[in-house]
């Protein structure tokens, strides 16, 4: 039951040009989404976040679309650095009025930046 | 920069053994949480804790697993008789204050060999 789905397992790009990673959600209880980083044997980072109140944010390099009708969103990365090769988790969760939610995961995308 | 710490880093053991994983939240975050990621699949959520007890838990979090803050600053996962199938790198994570309009921040994580 992939509830947060992420559907390229890899995607390569040039340094200097636009990443764009997507996920698509199939929850409508979700309100809440997150993007996070991660590097082997470390934990995931957080990166950025959007409320369903917004269809943007913005975040230095990083911007998240939200479009709720689609159930969809999308991480920009511009201009990609070499550092940004990693795997990106999407992640989302619920308003559930009170409590501690845990966040639903992707299975993530294996960025490469090439130079 | 304020950062979750896991004990140990890699963690071996026998069917059958229990284990303790341990995790040091960021100082004032109010919710904690622990996770899995199994080789080769998504991170997944197991419990959230709050107020000294559990907050919300997945199908994962069965009887063999607890949760416990057993004072000011640690915060622990124990599997009372581990898998096989238990081997995975658990990450713990803390937020101010519920995951909804507020970041997860993740631990380095714990991989978790099970024999």
């Amino acid at each position: 039951d992939q509830q947060v789905k992420q559907n390229s397992p890899s995607l390569s790009v040039q340094e200097g040009r636009i990443s764009i990673l997507n996920c698509d959600y199939t929850n409508s209880m979700f309100d809440y989404f997150l993007w996070y980083k991660k590097y082997p044997a470390e934990g995931p980072t957080f990166l950025i976040s959007i409320s369903s109140i917004k269809d943007k944010n913005e975040d230095g390099r990083f911007t998240v679309f939200l479009n709720k009708s689609a159930k969809h969103l999308s991480l920009h990365i511009v201009p990609s650095q070499p550092g940004d090769s990693a795997v990106y988790f999407c992640a989302a969760s619920p308003y559930s009025g009170g409590g501690a939610d845990g966040l639903t995961f992707g299975k993530g995308t294996h960025l490469i930046i090439q130079p | 920069e304020p950062e979750v710490t896991q004990t140990p880093s890699h963690q071996v053991t026998q069917m059958g053994q229990e284990v303790i994983l341990r995790c040091v939240p960021i100082s004032n975050h109010l919710y904690f949480y622990w996770y899995r990621q199994i080789l080769g699949q998504k991170v997944e959520f197991l419990v959230s804790f709050y107020n000294n007890e559990i907050s919300e838990k997945s199908e994962i979090f069965d009887d063999q697993f607890s949760v416990e803050r057993p004072d000011g600053s640690n915060f622990t996962l124990k599997i009372r008789s581990t898998k096989l199938e238990d081997s995975a790198m658990y990450f713990c994570a803390s937020s101010v204050r519920r995951s909804s309009y507020n970041e997860q921040f993740f631990g380095p994580g714990t991989r978790l060999t099970v024999l």
